[in-house]
């Protein structure tokens, strides 16, 4: 049974730039969430789809955004990048989102010069 | 909102020793996951255990909900358990499907 896939695994950007990153869940889980990982702010939630509805929405700025598409795949969506912008950006999956266990993918790693 | 806890922060250990990784959680749970991140970055699922006691292989955790904490047992360590451990949670009366996570524990192993 495949993992959870995120692409890229690796992407430079230029400040200014916008980014699309993707994630695959596993086969059957209808919940994608997305997390920020830097060496400040440890692990923080982005946001969270089921069933390609925004359920859940953490306190970033709207220039990060997200949809979910029919097959559960999810995108997200950084806008006008920052340098602070610079970070793990890891995607999980899962059945029904919390209260079941969340699996990570391997993340896709940003930098913003 | 809910906070989480980890510590020790930073653990060193000499190859074939035994831990214990303490997370503290200020508020009831619906979930409790304990994670190791490899180098790499990914998030490695240790244990899904929101309440009770697991055991898997060299490594175990227990979940006292009502006093809201979780323990993550590492006995004979390896050079390969290096590196960090998460707990996440997800509060009970809060939105149900965010994990909010501890600041983690640096382990090292040395041989």
């Amino acid at each position: 049974k495949a993992g959870v896939t995120q692409t890229p695994r690796y992407l430079i950007k230029t400040r200014g730039q916008q980014v699309t990153l993707s994630c695959s869940p596993i086969s059957g889980h209808r919940s994608v969430s997305w997390y920020q990982q830097t060496p400040g702010q440890g692990l923080q939630f982005l946001f969270e789809y089921f069933s390609e509805t925004q359920r859940n929405k953490g306190n970033f700025p709207g220039r990060f955004s997200g949809r979910q598409f029919s097959n559960s795949r999810s995108e997200m969506n950084v806008s006008t990048l920052e340098l602070g912008d610079s970070a793990l950006y890891l995607c999980a999956s899962g059945w029904t989102g919390g209260i079941g266990e969340l699996f990570f993918g391997e993340g896709s790693r940003l930098t913003v010069l | 909102g809910i906070q989480v806890e980890q510590s020790p922060p930073d653990l060193i250990l000499q190859e074939g020793a035994n831990s214990t990784l303490r997370c503290n959680f200020s508020d009831s749970v619906n979930n409790l996951q304990w994670f190791h991140q490899n180098p790499w970055g990914q998030l490695i699922n240790l244990f899904y255990i929101p309440s009770g006691t697991k055991q898997n292989g060299r490594l175990s955790a227990t979940t006292v909900a009502t006093e809201r904490y979780s323990l993550l047992y590492i006995s004979s360590s390896q050079t390969t358990d290096s590196g960090v451990y998460f707990c996440a949670v997800v509060e009970k009366n809060g939105a149900n499907s965010k994990l909010t996570f501890g600041k983690g524990i640096t382990l090292s192993v040395r041989p």
